[in-house]
C-alpha cells in the first residue's frame, strides 16, 4: 500500500511569510497527526484529526498555526507569519482507528522549514 | 501527564556487539510503549511495539525490548549490531485521550546510534 505522503519535501522562507504543507494519509485511515521536529528532539504532536474533526489541538500554537482537513482525507497546516523558531521538520502520520492506544501510527518523510 | 526519558543521546558500538539503548517512561495509564527508528532524511519507522501482552517483545531487525513496570523502563536490545542499524532511535509512549477518542505519542529526546566498522 502507498505509504504517507508530504508536500514540499523541503521549503526556505523568510520570517513573516506564510508557508502551507500538505499531507495525503494512507487510504482509509480515519486519524491524521500533524508534528513538529525540532533539530535534535523528538516529535511534537501538533494536532490530531479523526475524519474532519479536531480530537486534540492542545499544543498547537493557534495564534500563527492552522490546520484542516476538509474532506476527512488529505490535509493542509498552515503558519502565517513564521517565526524563525518554526525551523523544524513537519511530520504528518495516520492511523488506522480513531480510539486507543496501541495502534501504530505510520509516518511521512517530511517536511523541513527553515526559516530565514 | 506522561513523558519518556531517553537516558543516552549518543550511543556508540562496534559492528558485532550488543546494543543497549535506555528508555524511561512515566504514565498515568497502563501504557503501550513503541521505538520507532529514524534513519537520515527518511520517515520514522516501527520497530517494535509493547501492548501489555507479554513483556518482552521482539521486532523488526533483531531488535527486542523488555518491559519492565516495577523500573518503568523498556530498553532496546539487539544482539549484534549491524552497520545499517546507524540511525536515530525514539522511544515512544501513548496514552487515550478525550474517551479514547484518538491517542497522544510522546517522544523521547532520541538516541543516535553510531556504528564503528
Amino acid at each position: 500500500e502507498a505509504g504517507v505522503a508530504q508536500s514540499p519535501r523541503y521549503k526556505i522562507i523568510e520570517k513573516r511569510q506564510s508557508v502551507a504543507f500538505w499531507c495525503n494519509p494512507i487510504s482509509g485511515h480515519a486519524t491524521l497527526y500533524w508534528y513538529q521536529q525540532i533539530l535534535g528532539q523528538g516529535p511534537k504532536l501538533l494536532i490530531q484529526f479523526q475524519n474532519n474533526g479536531v480530537v486534540d489541538d492542545s499544543q498547537l500554537p493557534k495564534d500563527r498555526f492552522s490546520a484542516e482537513r476538509l474532506k476527512g482525507v488529505d490535509s493542509t497546516l498552515k503558519i502565517q507569519p513564521a517565526k524563525l523558531e518554526d525551523s523544524a521538520v513537519y511530520l504528518c502520520a495516520s492511523s488506522s482507528f480513531a480510539g486507543g492506544a496501541t495502534y501504530e501510527q505510520y509516518f511521512g518523510p517530511g517536511t523541513r522549514l527553515t526559516v530565514t | 501527564a506522561q513523558s519518556v526519558t531517553q537516558l543516552d543521546s549518543h550511543v556508540s558500538v562496534s559492528e558485532g556487539t550488543p546494543v543497549l539503548l535506555r528508555c524511561n517512561y512515566s504514565s498515568s495509564y497502563s501504557p503501550s510503549l513503541f521505538w520507532y527508528v529514524q534513519h537520515p532524511n527518511k520517515g520514522l519507522q516501527l520497530l517494535l511495539k509493547y501492548t501489555s501482552a507479554a513483556t518482552l517483545v521482539k521486532g523488526i531487525n533483531g531488535f527486542e525490548a523488555e518491559f519492565k513496570k516495577s523500573e518503568t523502563s523498556f530498553h532496546l536490545t539487539k544482539p549484534s549490531a549491524h552497520m545499517s542499524d546507524a540511525a536515530e532511535y525514539f522511544c515512544v509512549v501513548s496514552e487515550p485521550v478525550n474517551n479514547n477518542a484518538g491517542n497522544m505519542l510522546t517522544f523521547g529526546g532520541g538516541t543516535r546510534l553510531m556504528v564503528k566498522p
